[in-house]
């Protein structure tokens, strides 16, 4: 049971453009949401996570948006720089839950 | 170290062998959790240790998982009897706690069944 779904398996973006990654989940008890960025052989590490109070939320170059009444959360990244592609996970999770849903990942190859 | 490091980080093992794999959360950390990424698919949750509460073993695939954490530190998890379609990495995480904090992801244990 897939709760947590990123549809595009890849991306490919030019250098200094904007890169537009997409999540949509199922469960309406999630209300805390993150993503993890995977460089190969290396395990994900955190890159930005919102909460179900706010619809925004910026850090740098990422900003996640979050649309509760659609269970959709995207995240930007603009510029998009070289050393940014990478596998994108989503991960959800329920503010009394300890476990992370992750979608199946979004591989974003940046070309020069 | 300052992060989660699991051991080894490949392991190439023949169908039917037990295998253990190891790893080290970072130090403070109460939360450790096992998730695992076969080809091509997201992380699937496998099991989650809180301090010395009981822990939450509900995403082991079959009785031939297991795992165990000593207190706060170490955790191994264990495979016997393997099988093909146990072909994985196996990632270890940690966290401050249970909630609203970020995991902090090893690098992996890439396990393949020959």
């Amino acid at each position: 049971d897939q709760q947590v779904k990123q549809n595009s398996p890849s991306l490919s973006v030019q250098e200094g453009r904007i890169s537009i990654l997409n999540c949509d989940y199922t469960n309406s008890m999630f209300d805390y949401f993150l993503w993890y960025k995977k460089y190969p052989a290396e395990g994900p590490t955190f890159l930005i996570s919102i909460s179900s109070i706010k619809d925004k939320n910026e850090d740098g170059r990422f900003t996640v948006f979050l649309n509760k009444s659609a269970k959709h959360l995207s995240l930007h990244i603009v510029p998009s720089q070289p050393g940014d592609s990478a596998v994108y996970f989503c991960a959800a999770s329920g503010s009394n839950d300890y476990k992370l849903s992750f979608g199946a990942g979004t591989t974003v190859t940046v070309r020069a | 170290g300052a992060g989660v490091s699991q051991s080894p980080s490949n392991k190439v093992t023949e169908k039917g062998k037990d295998v253990e794999l190891r790893c080290d959360p970072i130090s403070g950390h109460t939360a450790l959790y096992w998730y695992r990424q076969r080809l091509g698919q997201g992380l699937e949750f496998l099991i989650y240790f809180q301090g010395n509460s009981a822990p939450d073993k509900s995403g082991l695939p079959s009785d031939r998982f297991s795992a165990e954490r000593t207190g706060e530190s170490v955790s191994t998890l264990t495979i016997q009897r393997t099988q093909q379609e146990d072909s994985a990495v196996y990632l270890c995480a940690s966290s401050l706690s249970q909630g609203g904090s970020p995991l902090h992801f090893g690098n992996g244990t890439r396990l393949t069944v020959t």
